[in-house]
């Protein structure tokens, strides 16, 4: 069974520009999840989808954030205008039931 | 609001010598405990998971349990290859169908031949 796919791994920009960042969940997988994991923390659970519809944002800094689930799979993630403090780990994650299984995710440098 | 705090933060043992990573934690009303680990530069891998105190699991040299307070995991003859970032993380009981994880920040396990 294929896992969490995530895209680009990796992404540097200057501050100010506009990033985005890919997810496709494990097939069958009706809950996604976006996390923030800063170095030397743990992953800090941005937004929760379920299906195509929004769980959980309430941390998610939706001044420059923004997350989309088209159709119910794929989902988008987006920082505009980044911030030199959004350098950090962006992790997908998906699950069935309570157990999140994650992808390898993508770190985001902001110079 | 949850919280979740793990000690040490680092931890060097002998390939062989055996030892436990300790998670304490306090929850509005637990649903399940999470244990995962993280090798770098990749995401967290599932290792297990504990929904009543009094419960253990194990895998290979890996024994997780828990108490109303904390979670251990018992790493027994640990090899070179059990080194990594290990995360404990909480999910409370919330309406709405909310499944949301408080991870701690991790225990970095170095296992030395």
């Amino acid at each position: 069974e294929a896992g969490v796919a995530q895209s680009p791994r990796y992404k540097i920009i200057e501050k100010r520009q506009s990033v985005a960042f890919w997810c496709n969940p494990i097939s069958g997988h009706a809950t996604l999840y976006w996390y923030q994991q800063i170095l030397g923390q743990g992953p800090k659970l941005l937004i929760q989808f379920q299906n195509n519809g929004v769980v959980d944002d309430s941390q998610l800094p939706k001044d420059r954030f923004s997350a989309e689930r088209l159709k119910g799979v794929d989902s988008t993630l987006k920082i505009q205008p980044a911030k030199l403090e959004d350098s950090a780990v962006y992790l997908c994650a998906s699950s069935l039931a309570g157990t999140q299984y994650f992808g390898p995710g993508t770190r985001l440098t902001v110079l | 609001e949850d919280q979740v705090t793990q000690s040490p933060e680092a931890l060097r043992l002998q390939e062989g010598e055996s030892s436990s990573l300790n998670c304490s934690y306090t929850v509005s009303g637990l649903r399940g405990l999470f244990w995962y680990r993280q090798d770098p530069g990749k995401g967290p891998e599932f290792l297990f998971t504990l929904y009543s105190a009094g419960e253990e699991k194990e895998k290979e040299r890996l024994k997780a349990t828990l108490t109303k307070k904390e979670s251990f995991l018992h790493i027994t003859a640990p090899k070179p290859e059990d080194s990594a970032t290990y995360l404990c993380a909480v999910q409370p009981y919330s309406g709405a169908g909310s499944y949301q994880l408080t991870f701690g920040k991790g225990t970095k396990l170095s296992v030395i031949p």
